[in-house]
């Protein structure tokens, strides 16, 4: 089945300073690659998605890149801000019949320091 | 509305108990989701409901029951719970079954004692 590691698991920057989370998925037949935000007690919530048909997004200060043939994804913060603190997740969207499923990173946990 | 509305908000039951919680959404989506999200880790997928019927169920255990009364309703049955049941019960609802629309409700953080 689908396998999504991303890394790294704790990321600590400098407000102002770039931050990357990578991760990698295993099924070639997943298609649709979501990053989810997640607040201390609150919800997930999508920040920006891609499918599988695009090379790269931008989003302000958010950007996504995907590299299929190496089964690659990133997102990329600039500029960070306090506000930007909270757990990150990937995931990866798997079509396999009546069993489609979103699969998610173990997630990273983002500190920008003011 | 593009919202997912979770009740309670907080649940503490007894490992006796039998409790309900409620998922709504007035979205149109035709596919609606539980997980299960411990501290630290990401959301574990549950049940998945697609156009009301039961299509994907994660090897749950029994205590657990979903029920899909309607397109806007999921409902979680919870009975005989264990301490380590304690999480936060994520609903979730999409267009279809499909990830796009991808909507989470706030979550009901469930307290077994």
């Amino acid at each position: 089945g689908e396998n999504v590691e991303q890394h790294p698991s704790t990321l600590s920057v400098q407000e102002g300073d770039s931050a990357v989370i990578k991760c990698t998925y295993s099924d070639s037949a997943s298609n649709y690659f979501p990053w989810y935000k997640q607040e201390l007690g609150k919800r997930p919530q999508l920040i920006i998605d891609i499918r599988s048909n695009v090379g790269e997004k931008k989003d302000q200060r958010i950007a996504v890149t995907l590299n299929k043939t190496a089964k690659h994804f990133s997102l990329h913060i600039t500029e960070t801000q306090p506000e930007d603190s909270a757990v990150y997740f990937c995931a990866a969207w798997r079509f396999s019949g009546g069993y489609n499923k979103l699969i998610f990173g173990a997630g990273t946990r983002l500190a920008v320091h003011p | 509305d593009t919202e997912v509305t979770q009740t309670p908000k907080h649940l503490v039951m007894g490992m006796t108990n039998k409790k309900s919680l409620k998922c709504e959404q007035h979205m149109g989506h035709r596919a609606m989701y539980w997980y299960k999200q411990k501290a630290k880790k990401p959301p574990e997928l549950m049940f998945v409901y697609s156009y009301e019927k039961l299509s994907i169920n994660e090897s749950v255990p029994s205590r657990f029951s979903p029920e899909c009364p309607n397109s806007s309703l999921l409902n979680l049955h919870l009975h005989a719970l264990q301490p380590e049941d304690s999480a936060l019960y994520l609903c979730a609802s999409s267009q279809e079954d499909s990830p796009y629309g991808y909507t989470f409700g706030s979550g009901t953080r469930l307290t077994v004692v």
